[in-house]
């Protein structure tokens, strides 16, 4: 069973380009959360989604960001007009969802965003 | 506003020491707390996973407690080993699902 798929690992982007993540979640997760590393900072809760429905998006900057989890395929967190300060490491996790119980995380690899 | 504090932010240890990574954190109504470690461009490994009704748990040479009254959890690693050498990340989970994380304490062992 293949844990979290994230890809590309990393990602060169220039200065008002737009760049796109994505994450395919573990088989039989069907909840899937993006979280954003900046340099010498900590992981920071971005946006939470379940199959074609945001659920919390609490965490994601009001401009140029968006994120989609459709029916069928990847989740992607999309980027658009890149600047230096996107610079980051991009993490997304997934997890089963039972109401009441705690649901666990499983995080991929990372997607490396340099903004030039 | 809930936070996760870790101290210190960077330590460094000879080989086979035992040691003690500190968390803090403001919410008392703490759900779950779990430890992670990051290696230099990798991603993260979950290590221990404290429930709310557990004050500690064990895994190999790694012990984390819970104190939710005080607000802290410690994770000991005995025997410290070079291949312990890691960011270790303590992260809060609330009842929402959401993980507030602190930014993590980085630990290299002295061969």
């Amino acid at each position: 069973n293949a844990g979290v798929m994230q890809n590309p690992r990393h990602l060169v982007r220039r200065r008002g380009q737009e760049a796109r993540l994505r994450c395919s979640p573990m088989k039989g997760h069907s909840h899937v959360y993006w979280y954003r590393q900046l340099p010498e900072e900590g992981l920071k809760f971005m946006v939470y989604l379940q199959k074609e429905n945001i659920i919390d998006e609490s965490g994601m900057p009001k401009e140029r960001f968006s994120a989609e989890f459709p029916k069928e395929g990847p989740s992607i967190l999309r980027i658009q007009q890149v600047v230096r300060g996107d610079s980051a490491a991009y993490f997304c996790a997934s997890s089963r969802y039972e109401s009441g119980s705690y649901n666990e995380q499983f995080f991929g690899p990372g997607t490396r965003l340099t903004v030039l | 506003k809930q936070e996760v504090t870790q101290i210190p932010a960077a330590l460094s240890v000879p080989e086979g020491e035992n040691l003690v990574l500190n968390c803090s954190f403001t919410d008392s109504a703490i759900y779950n707390l779990q430890w992670f470690r990051q290696d230099p461009g990798k991603g993260l490994t979950s290590l221990l996973l404290i429930q709310s009704s557990q004050r500690e748990q064990t895994s190999g040479r790694l012990n984390a407690s819970l104190d939710k009254s005080s607000g802290r959890s410690t994770l000991y690693i005995a025997a410290s080993q070079p291949g312990d050498s890691a960011t270790y990340l303590c992260a809060e989970l609330d009842r929402d699902d959401k993980i507030i994380f602190g930014k993590g304490t980085r630990l290299h062992i002295l061969p």
